[in-house]
């Protein structure tokens, strides 16, 4: 069964940068079946899409985060993270990780359990 | 503003069918067929419900099915039961970008 968890920390203060983890198991990282995503949901709003890895390098994001998100993958220890620069209030959301399927078709079929980031000073 | 609009809140009684809308731009579906659909209970973490508009994946149940018409896709939940009041998130790959619909609160009565 795979799972995904992720870690990082809960409190970031203004200006900063958010960093966050997602460790997988069960499965690996670099099939070249999947791609890897990070989607956020701020209090009492609706998902939002960051934006996603592919194992062979590529990437894209959201258009409106593009120039300050950075996605990578780490396929020595199954994980793949998230780097959001200069946070404000706004950012301050739960954090989930999930899986994709790549070709012909499309879903996220595995998700973490989500994980608290407040932005504060 | 999201790309996707759905409606707030729908409601029904055990039993009953509903329908939860996803209107969308041409960009925003990007001249895909796919469109996913994910349960979301607070607290938990969201489900793949429905993907590539029609289809269940393993464990969901047939009470749930996916439709789409120009540019507008449906989720049809029949035969209610009090376990499916939950968040529903509509969502779009289309290419280079995904986006999610706002989501629609189902309250079962």
């Amino acid at each position: 069964q795979v799972q995904l968890q992720e870690s990082g920390p809960g409190l970031v203060k203004p200006s900063q940068t958010l960093s966050l983890t997602c460790t997988v198991s069960g499965g690996s990282i670099s099939s070249s079946n999947y791609y890897w995503s990070w989607i956020r949901q701020p209090a009492g709003k609706g998902l939002e899409w960051i934006g996603r890895i592919y194992t062979s390098g590529g990437s894209n994001y959201n258009p409106s985060l593009k120039s300050r998100v950075t996605i990578s993958v780490d396929t020595s220890n199954n994980q793949f993270s998230l780097k959001l620069s200069s946070v404000t209030a706004a950012d301050t959301a739960i954090y989930y990780c999930a899986r994709g399927f790549v070709g012909a078709t499309h879903g996220f079929d595995y998700w973490g359990q989500g994980t608290l980031v407040t932005v504060s000073s | 503003q999201s790309a996707l609009t759905q409606p707030r809140s729908v409601s029904g009684s055990p039993g009953q069918s509903v329908t939860i809308s996803c209107t969308g731009t041409s960009s925003a579906f990007g001249g895909y067929n796919y469109v996913s659909w994910y349960q979301h209970h607070p607290g938990k973490a969201p489900k793949l419900m429905i993907y590539d508009v029609g289809k269940r994946p393993s464990g969901v149940p047939d009470r749930f099915s996916g439709s789409k018409s120009g540019n507008t896709a449906s989720l049809t939940i029949s035969g209610l039961q009090a376990e499916d009041e939950a968040d529903y998130y509509c969502c779009s790959y289309a290419g280079s970008y995904t986006v999610f619909g706002g989501g629609t609160k189902l309250t079962v009565l």
